[in-house]
């Protein structure tokens, strides 16, 4: 069975700054990699997802991450972040199956300092 | 555009009680899903079914039951409606994931039972 873990349940980082939340998965093969954001009052909305192919996902929002098999590792980045980006980030993993559970981590909430 | 409705944004409900959460989705996705959203637990997965009449449990099934009669309708059931599933509770669907895409998510019913 698939997992997920989000280390840091609260990020308070500088409008401007560099951003990236980690996420660490255990499944026993390639999985089905998400990021999906929720702000304030709001449903999920999906950042970007990973399939196959290249390593390196962009989404929208200016946001990327990266799959690194070694370390089972889908860790989110944003290059400098905006005041709007406040909100809290879902990592999520699902099987290689057509008829797949997709597991969801604990969250991180972003908070963002003036 | 994909649509998920939850035929409630509120519900207040007496323990005990039989509750119904209903969700359409409007896609023809082959997988639905129900999850459970508290503050620093993440979204944890209630059931999840991936064609009609068919289900599998999720990491917190007990105390719920589920129906899938029709396949754009997921129905949560609360068979004795209890103070602990006080919750805020999202549906979503998907199509089958090797098909390259993500679960879309409805805006959540948030449930008090008193």
């Amino acid at each position: 069975a698939q997992s997920v873990t989000q280390p840091d349940i609260h990020i308070t980082v500088s409008e401007g700054a560099s951003l990236e939340l980690r996420c660490n998965y255990s499944y026993g093969a390639t999985p089905y990699l998400f990021w999906y954001v929720q702000s304030p009052g709001q449903g999920l909305q999906l950042l970007l997802k990973y399939f196959s192919g290249d390593t390196l996902v962009q989404g929208i929002k200016g946001f990327e991450a990266e799959f690194k098999r070694s370390q089972s590792s889908f860790n989110l980045r944003k290059p400098s972040v905006h005041w709007s980006d406040a909100a809290e980030y879902f990592c999520a993993v699902g099987a290689r199956s057509s008829a797949s559970k997709i597991i969801f981590g604990s969250g991180t909430r972003l908070s963002i300092r003036p | 555009d994909v649509k998920v409705t939850q035929s409630s944004r509120y519900l207040v409900k007496r323990t005990g009680e039989k509750v119904f959460l209903e969700c359409v989705q409007d896609m023809d996705h082959e997988n639905m899903f129900w999850y459970r959203q508290d503050p620093g637990l993440g979204l944890r997965l209630i059931y999840f079914s991936y064609d009609v009449k068919m289900k599998e449990k999720g990491d917190i099934p007990e105390g719920y039951s589920v129906s899938r009669e029709k396949k754009e309708r997921f129905s949560l059931i609360l068979e004795s409606a209890s103070t602990n599933q006080t919750s805020m509770y999202l549906c979503a669907s998907s199509p089958a994931l090797d098909r390259n895409t993500e679960a879309f998510f409805g805006q959540g019913t948030r449930l008090t039972v008193v």
